[in-house]
């Protein structure tokens, strides 16, 4: 049982380069997220999806777009890197319902947008 | 809008020893979660325990427990019996709910935790 993986662990960009961050889950969650996380911050919310077929802003969409694909896939795209954009990005998952309130993370990409 | 704080950038412990991380958030809910994080160097997220607001009692796991006061608004985290392996960043969370539709998580900037051998 993975849990929630990511792909990939590590990526340095150059300004103006795109690339689309993966992640998967096989706990047959409902939910999915995708945080980034700065120094000396907490994890700040980009987007999320609540169920397969919808997605959602979180609190810091701007300068990325995802694609929830499927159930246990939800992709994060970076269209035009800028340097602001250098930070840890989590995927993470969760059901819904009375159980829906804990959050599986994946391992994190390391991003470094030069 | 909900806010965490954790106001220790840093805190630092003996090893076997007792250490109480501290947390207060704001918010005008009455009913919420609230959830301590582990991130060891790995950097993998860890659930370390979980609190629902409307349960008086505070939630235990092993080794940690919370000191939940709904009043105060505080939620302290205690790790009793310190080992090596307790040395991570640590972050408070909140989360409004029940409901389908609350979904985000509301994180503080963490507070380190250094085990002295």
């Amino acid at each position: 049982n993975a849990g929630v993986t990511q792909t990939p662990k590590f990526q340095v960009l150059k300004t103006g380069q795109s690339m689309t961050l993966q992640c998967a889950q096989d706990m047959n969650h409902n939910s999915m997220y995708w945080y980034r996380q700065d120094p000396g911050m907490g994890l700040r919310l980009i987007y999320y999806s609540a169920s397969e077929g919808t997605t959602d802003k979180g609190e810091v969409p701007n300068g990325y777009n995802v694609s929830r694909l499927n159930k246990r896939e939800f992709s994060l795209r970076l269209e035009s890197a800028a340097p602001s954009q250098t930070s840890v990005y989590f995927c993470a998952s969760s059901t819904t319902g009375a159980r829906g309130n804990e959050q599986f993370f994946g391992p994190g990409t390391r991003l470094t947008v030069l | 809008a909900q806010t965490v704080t954790q106001s220790q950038p840093e805190m630092s412990v003996q090893e076997a020893e007792t250490v109480t991380l501290s947390c207060t958030y704001d918010t005008s809910e009455s009913d919420y979660y609230l959830f301590w994080y582990k991130q060891p160097p790995s950097r993998q997220m860890i659930l370390v325990i979980r609190q629902e607001a409307y349960k008086q009692q505070n939630a235990t796991e092993n080794r940690f427990s919370v000191n939940f006061q709904k009043a105060a608004k505080s939620f302290s985290l205690k790790i009793s019996d310190s080992q090596l392996g307790d040395a991570a960043m640590y972050f408070c969370a909140y989360k409004r709910g029940p409901g389908d539709s609350n979904y985000q998580l509301i994180w503080g900037a963490g507070t380190k935790l250094i085990i002295k051998p």
